[in-house]
């Protein structure tokens, strides 16, 4: 069981916003900076945003994150089918000494 | 540009040891932190490990501490893992991935492997 926790599934019609959570703890997201990334269906994930809020050369501005104590939130503007995968977060855990992942959540574009 | 290129599919069977490799290209090998990161069919992400390869240092999930190493050969630019007592619950795509040195992101992935564990 990964000790953060994302929603199972959101959804959107395209051209609509979502926003993903990743709740944690004090000895993760409350002490280290998060990363996100997306995996599109059979394939190696993709890194999306790094330092909590900072994207990758190449991320279109579509894609955002903030963080605020111990949890943090991906959000997706103008929702496109080529949006659907399924998305992770991901931190440093000072208990674990180990890098953890989120639950990852799916999105659907409707 | 930076490419992480992994070794073939495998099968296992139970008790036995896994190697798989990653070649890395495009950037100098010893600049950024090699992980490990598994994932069974229709589950999440599960990070196995990291290791510096300018100084060998390593790091394991306390879940692989003692059947899981991390190695490298610098001078080929590769890292490898290994998975020893196999179990059916190995049975997953694992993925070698690279990142900045003691940084909580990682930027590049390998294309993974899958590993089949069956009698």
């Amino acid at each position: 069981q990964s000790v953060l926790t994302q929603p199972p599934s959101v959804s959107a019609a395209p051209g609509q916003k979502v926003t993903i959570s990743c709740s944690g703890s004090s000895s993760n997201i409350g002490s280290n900076s998060v990363s996100w990334y997306q995996q599109l269906p059979g394939t190696a994930p993709k890194f999306l945003i790094y330092d909590n809020d900072k994207r990758p050369s190449g991320i279109p501005d579509r894609f955002s994150g903030s963080k605020s104590g111990t949890s943090a939130t991906l959000g997706i503007t103008g929702l496109q089918t080529g949006d659907e995968a399924d998305y992770y977060c991901g931190t440093w855990d000072n208990s674990l000494s180990a890098f953890v992942f989120g639950t990852g959540t799916e999105v659907t574009v409707l | 540009q930076v490419q992480l290129v992994q070794s073939g599919a495998e099968v296992k069977k139970p008790g036995a040891s896994l190697r798989v490799s990653c070649k890395a290209s495009g950037y100098t090998f010893t600049t950024l932190d090699i992980n490990w990161v598994r994932q069974a069919t229709g589950q999440g992400l599960e990070w196995m490990g990291w290791m510096s390869p300018n100084s060998g240092n390593t790091g394991y999930a306390p879940k692989f501490r003692g059947r899981f190493t991390i190695s490298r050969d610098t001078s080929i630019s590769t890292a490898y893992m290994e998975l020893t007592s196999l179990t059916s619950e190995d049975t997953a795509v694992y993925f070698c991935a690279s990142g900045p040195p003691g940084q909580p992101r990682i930027d590049y992935w390998g294309q993974g492997t899958l590993v089949t564990v069956s009698s």
